[in-house]
């Protein structure tokens, strides 16, 4: 299957400071990617879904400004946890669906945060 | 999308045929079935997806009852990398943005 890659795949970093996060197709062109968040012992949470060369539509709830995300090319989508608090912390998951085929969607191994 | 039931946990051998349920009563006749699952401290990944007909890969099986409330996906021989936390989802094939909205899943565990 398709593949989707991350990096880094975990991350420290000191309260206040900002956190990029990548989030690649390797072998196909993805027009739409989405970011997930997971905390501990819970289900994944969609953030935004991300579009190739327009802004990224969020979900409720979640800030635009504090989570920005950049598709700027076909196989690249970039999440920014901006100012980043404790709270912050999480497993963030990115998604691309492969337009190829039907209806399916593939997931990235995922970058753990942790913001001390 | 349509809301999906699962049972919080199952338990199976190792080697056994592993049969976890979802029930979809309100899904609706555009509503692709898919299932993921998703092993410790990684992403999901994807297992199978179906309308109408049992579906069939090198992963699994996936049968969807004739009114389509309900499905089951088919484990043929579980292994203890089978553990798992999986996912049924439901997704409207006229949805544009593709997205995926996880519920809290079947936490699958295999015992050697």
């Amino acid at each position: 299957g398709a593949v989707v890659s991350q990096h880094p795949s975990r991350v420290i970093c000191k309260s206040g400071t900002s956190v990029k996060i990548e989030c690649r197709s390797l072998d196909f062109q993805a027009t739409t990617m989405f970011w997930y968040r997971q905390f501990p012992k819970q289900s994944l949470m969609l953030m935004a879904t991300s579009n190739e060369g327009s802004k990224a539509t969020y979900e409720q709830g979640v800030e635009k400004d504090k989570f920005l995300i950049n598709h700027a090319s076909l196989t690249l989508s970039t999440l920014t946890v901006t100012s980043a608090h404790p709270e912050d912390s999480s497993f963030y998951i990115c998604s691309a669906r492969d337009p190829s085929v039907t209806d399916t969607q593939y997931f990235g191994p995922g970058t753990r945060l942790t913001v001390l | 999308d349509a809301k999906t039931t699962q049972p919080n946990s199952m338990e199976s051998n190792e080697e056994e045929p592993v049969h976890l349920p979802c029930n979809h009563s309100t899904i609706s006749g555009t509503d692709y079935i898919h299932w993921y699952r998703q092993l410790p401290s990684q992403g999901p990944e994807y297992v199978i997806h179906g309308l109408t007909s049992n579906v069939n890969n090198r992963m699994a099986s996936l049968a969807i009852a004739e009114d389509r409330k309900s499905s089951t996906l088919i484990l043929h021989r579980a292994t203890l990398r089978d553990a798992a936390v999986y996912y049924c989802i439901l997704r409207d094939l006229g949805g544009s943005q593709g997205n995926l909205i996880f519920g809290k899943g079947t936490k699958l565990s295999v015992k050697p």
